[in-house]
């Protein structure tokens, strides 16, 4: 069956440091895989979207990698702040839904 | 900047009953999904639809649930008979394509049922 893992549940790391959160997945061949931010109580905010053809996505102090051979992609958050403490989720489709890994809980503690 | 409306924020039904939440997509765009999310666990995916008609459901979404589209602004979900794992955020989403695009979530509507 589909899998997707976020194999962090939580993370916590000190500001300023570089966040990196990774997903992988099984017996999907994505076209497409995309990166949500979700607070508690909202609904999931979309960051970034990276395609099977591209290796790396960059925005601002964003960046995605995307590893078809390794079925993995990992997110970095560089010079992080208290700001981006949130649980992160990492979402794969190419048809008509988009399923999310479980997420991974960042805080950032100044 | 255009956004997903969904209402009610909150509703509290008793089990058995029915329930309709109620979403307003962003204007422009063709695809329509549902999502929930029970308290503490991951983001399922419901259900999408386009063209007036469901594109694709998980197996969460099973014979008590039903979605709509009644006019040209609201996309409707409802679950016919409540049960009490039926608690959850319901997120309505919307996109401009079918893959590879943003999907835009609403705040979502939490749903309690006792």
């Amino acid at each position: 069956s589909q899998k997707i893992e976020q194999n962090s549940e939580a993370l916590n790391i000190q500001e300023g440091k570089t966040a990196t959160l990774t997903c992988n997945y099984t017996n999907y061949s994505p076209a497409y895989l995309q990166w949500y931010r979700q607070d508690p109580g909202r609904g999931p905010v979309f960051l970034l979207l990276i395609r099977e053809n591209e290796k790396e996505k960059r925005k601002e102090r964003l960046k995605v990698t995307f590893d078809t051979t390794l079925k993995q992609s990992l997110f970095h958050i560089t010079a992080s702040q208290p700001a981006d403490s949130a649980t992160y989720l990492c979402a794969l489709g190419d048809n008509n839904d988009m399923r999310f890994g479980a997420g991974t809980r960042l805080t950032v503690k100044p | 900047e255009p956004e997903v409306t969904q209402t009610p924020s909150h509703q509290v039904t008793q089990m058995g009953q029915e329930v309709i939440l109620r979403c307003v997509p962003i204007s422009n765009h063709l695809y329509f999904y549902w999502y929930r999310q029970i308290l503490g666990q991951k983001v399922e995916f419901l259900v999408s639809f386009y063209n007036n008609e469901i594109s694709e459901k998980s197996e969460i979404f099973d014979d008590q649930f039903s979605v709509e589209r009644p006019d040209g602004s609201n996309f409707t979900l409802k679950i016919r008979s409540t049960k009490l794992e039926d608690s959850a955020m319901y997120f309505c989403a919307s996109s401009g394509r079918i893959s590879g695009n943003t999907i835009y979530f609403g705040e979502g509507s939490w749903l309690t049922v006792v």
